[in-house]
């Protein structure tokens, strides 16, 4: 199946700093790639949709001022977490669909913990 | 919006046994159900889908169900095996779109 990467997988950071993950498709161009933020022990949420060239769709409660999304590249997306703080914290994973079968692939994940 | 529910939260089976997970949504106009598989602090793997012009899928020890008019839809894994043990998680939406996901359920297989 097709490979999404993620960086980085794990971080640390301060509270009041920002924090920017990459998400990249490896081995096809992904035109819609998706951000999600996973609470241990619970489901994945969708925070928005990012299709490549223009602004991203956010679902209701999640601050675009806060979570930036950019997706300059049909191979490239980045999240960033502005003013990072400790409820920030969480497990946030990326998706991209494939333009060929639809199907949703995941990135390995990134491990944001706001000290 | 689209509200996925999942039941059970935990499941322990015997190995060997079946294992079903049962899913239900409220959107009528969601046409694709995947069902992901979670271990611990990894990617969701998908393990099985199954779109709204089809009543079953199965895929060795794996199957999926869908009742359109009920709304539901089910995860059955026969002659489980510890390696099945992760969380699965249901989805659904528009194919080739973002989908909701359900809340989750735990499955432990005891050797």
């Amino acid at each position: 199946g097709a490979v999404v990467s993620q960086h980085p997988s794990w971080v640390i950071c301060k509270s009041g700093t920002s924090v920017k993950i990459e998400c990249r498709s490896l081995d096809f161009q992904a035109t819609t790639m998706f951000w999600y933020r996973q609470f241990p022990k619970q489901s994945l949420m969708l925070m928005a949709t990012s299709n490549e060239g223009s602004k991203a769709t956010y679902e209701q409660g999640v601050e675009k001022d806060k979570f930036l999304i950019n997706h300059a590249s049909l191979t490239l997306s980045t999240l960033t977490v502005t003013s990072a703080h400790p409820e920030d914290s969480s497990f946030y994973i990326c998706s991209a669909s494939s333009p060929t079968s639809n199907e949703q692939f995941f990135g390995p994940g990134t491990r944001l913990t706001v000290l | 919006g689209e509200n996925v529910e999942q039941h059970p939260s935990t499941l322990s089976v015997q190995e060997g046994d079946s294992a079903v997970i049962k899913c239900t949504y409220s959107d009528s106009a969601s046409n694709y159900f995947p069902w992901y598989k979670q271990e611990l602090g990894k990617r969701p793997q998908l393990i099985i889908d199954i779109r709204s012009n089809v009543g079953e899928k199965k895929d060795q020890r794996i199957a999926v169900t869908l009742n359109k008019t009920a709304k539901h839809f089910s995860l059955h894994i026969t002659e489980t095996q510890p390696e099945d043990s992760a969380v699965y998680f249901c989805a659904g939406g528009d194919y080739g779109q973002n989908f909701v996901f359900g809340p989750g359920t735990r499955l432990s297989v005891l050797p």
